[in-house]
């Protein structure tokens, strides 16, 4: 019963280094989310995928890149990665919109990425 | 700029009480209301979602929405100090099949 995992758990760059950060979820979920989360600043979406095979920028894009590999899989990546990317990043999955009702569905979230970038 | 907004608190209710946790949104179409608890160092977990007026209860959880006035709160009777956490509200926007906006969060502090 996993749910959503995300690889690694904790991870040191240094600055202008480059790394993906792995995202899995076995509920089949239509729709993936990568969050940050600082201090006082709550989360704040990086990006999302409505479905397999689409992306959109959320809040806070720049300096990131995201993959929707298939269902299951959403990665994201630091190409240069700078001190202000040091974070906890989460990864979260909901099922499809009820498009009849209109409602959204839950998100759930996976255990987050500690990255700090020195 | 669709916002929900969220006193951060520290809320400090003794063990025993009602802690009642508020949430205010700007967008008056929105549809879909999400409590989160959040420990330190871990994961957002669900508590309790709400699509329409009025009260729903889960256990000690009690979570109210009222969208005339555009605010959703959460109720926790009984507060132990397990239940001290940060409580994130969710909103969907209107606008159909987009990301739901998150408050900031409210830490709550259950005193024994």
């Amino acid at each position: 019963n996993a749910g959503v995992t995300q690889t690694p758990k904790f991870q040191v760059l240094k600055t202008g280094q480059s790394m993906t950060l792995q995202c899995a979820q076995d509920m089949n979920h239509n729709s993936m989310y990568w969050y940050r989360q600082d201090p006082g600043m709550g989360l704040r979406l990086i990006y999302y995928s409505a479905s397999e095979g689409t992306t959109d920028k959320g809040e806070v894009p720049n300096g990131y890149n995201v993959s929707r590999l298939n269902k299951r899989e959403f990665s994201l990546r630091l190409e240069s990665a700078a001190p202000s990317q040091t974070s906890v990043y989460f990864c979260a999955s909901s099922a499809r919109i009820n498009t009849y009702t209109g409602l959204n569905q839950p998100q759930h979230f996976g255990d987050g990425t500690r990255l700090s970038i020195l | 700029q669709k916002e929900v907004e969220q006193n951060s608190g520290p809320l400090s209710v003794p063990e025993g009480a009602i802690a009642s946790l508020n949430c205010t949104y700007s967008d008056r179409g929105s549809q879909s209301f999400f409590w989160y608890r959040q420990y330190s160092g871990k994961s957002p977990e669900l508590i309790m979602f709400i699509y329409s007026n009025g009260d729903k209860e889960d256990g000690r959880f009690t979570a109210q929405l009222n969208k005339a006035s555009q605010y959703v709160s959460l109720l926790i009777r009984d507060s132990q100090p397990s239940d001290s956490a940060t409580y994130l509200c969710a909103v969907n926007p209107a606008s159909g099949n987009t990301p739901l906006v998150f408050g900031k969060g409210t830490r709550l502090s259950v005193i024994a």
